[in-house]
């Protein structure tokens, strides 16, 4: 009976690395969603992934960023030599029918 | 395309007073629409949702939300506010036409409660 979980819950690298985040939604959920939220800010949509296709990547704010998704369940979304202004929370959601989001407790991404 | 606007950034009430969240949204097709809370450094919660019927929904935590559809309103209401309801509430939209199922989210309200 498990929720969503993220790992890891709190990532530090350095400009120019690669991170990768990992989301693990509830079991039987077709939809996830990653958003990304900045200090005091709203949510920003990322990545919309329908089973394991992707049909709205419209949010990816650059090319260093790209997500998958695999068995319809685990997702990773990858970010690319890495810069400061990736700094934020990295939220997941799942949803099993397009209906009530359930979210994870998110990745905080410090780049230094 | 779809859209929320929250247009306050934030919303002090006294401990005790009614409290109103303003959202308004715009779809092409019937809405389904939601609010979240999150409270501080915890993750997103459901409060509640309008998919049908009754306009006035209730949710969690004594919150309830009237869909107006003229007016493209949620407005997010609770009679009697509690310093512990300080927050920040997200309102979101969903098209009901189709298979597509973004939500989008707007960009949220503070509401601080004030004892």
């Amino acid at each position: 009976g498990a929720g969503v979980s993220q790992s890891p819950s709190n990532k530090v690298t350095e400009k120019g690395k690669d991170v990768e985040l990992r989301c693990d939604p509830i079991s039987g959920h077709t939809a996830l969603y990653w958003y990304r939220q900045s200090l005091g800010q709203g949510l920003e949509f990322l990545i919309y992934f329908q089973g394991n296709s992707a049909p709205d990547k419209s949010g990816l704010p650059s090319d260093r960023f790209s997500a998958e998704r695999t068995g319809g369940s685990v997702s990773t979304l990858t970010i690319q030599r890495t810069q400061q202004e990736d700094s934020a929370v990295y939220l997941c959601a799942s949803t099993k029918g397009g209906d009530t989001q359930y979210f994870g407790p998110g990745t905080r991404l410090t780049v230094l | 395309a779809q859209s929320v606007a929250q247009p306050e950034d934030q919303v002090n009430v006294a401990e005790g007073n009614p409290l109103t969240v303003k959202c308004t949204y715009s779809v092409s097709g019937n809405p389904y629409l939601f609010w979240y809370v999150q409270y501080p450094n915890r993750g997103l919660q459901f409060l509640l949702k309008y998919i049908t019927g009754d306009n006035l929904v209730k949710g969690s935590y004594g919150f309830e939300a009237e869909f107006n559809k003229s007016q493209t309103s949620f407005h997010l209401k609770k009679p009697s506010a509690l310093v512990s309801d300080s927050a920040l509430y997200f309102c979101a939209v969903r098209d009901s036409a189709g298979g597509y199922q973004k939500v989008t989210f707007g960009t949220g309200t503070k509401l601080q409660v004030i004892p």
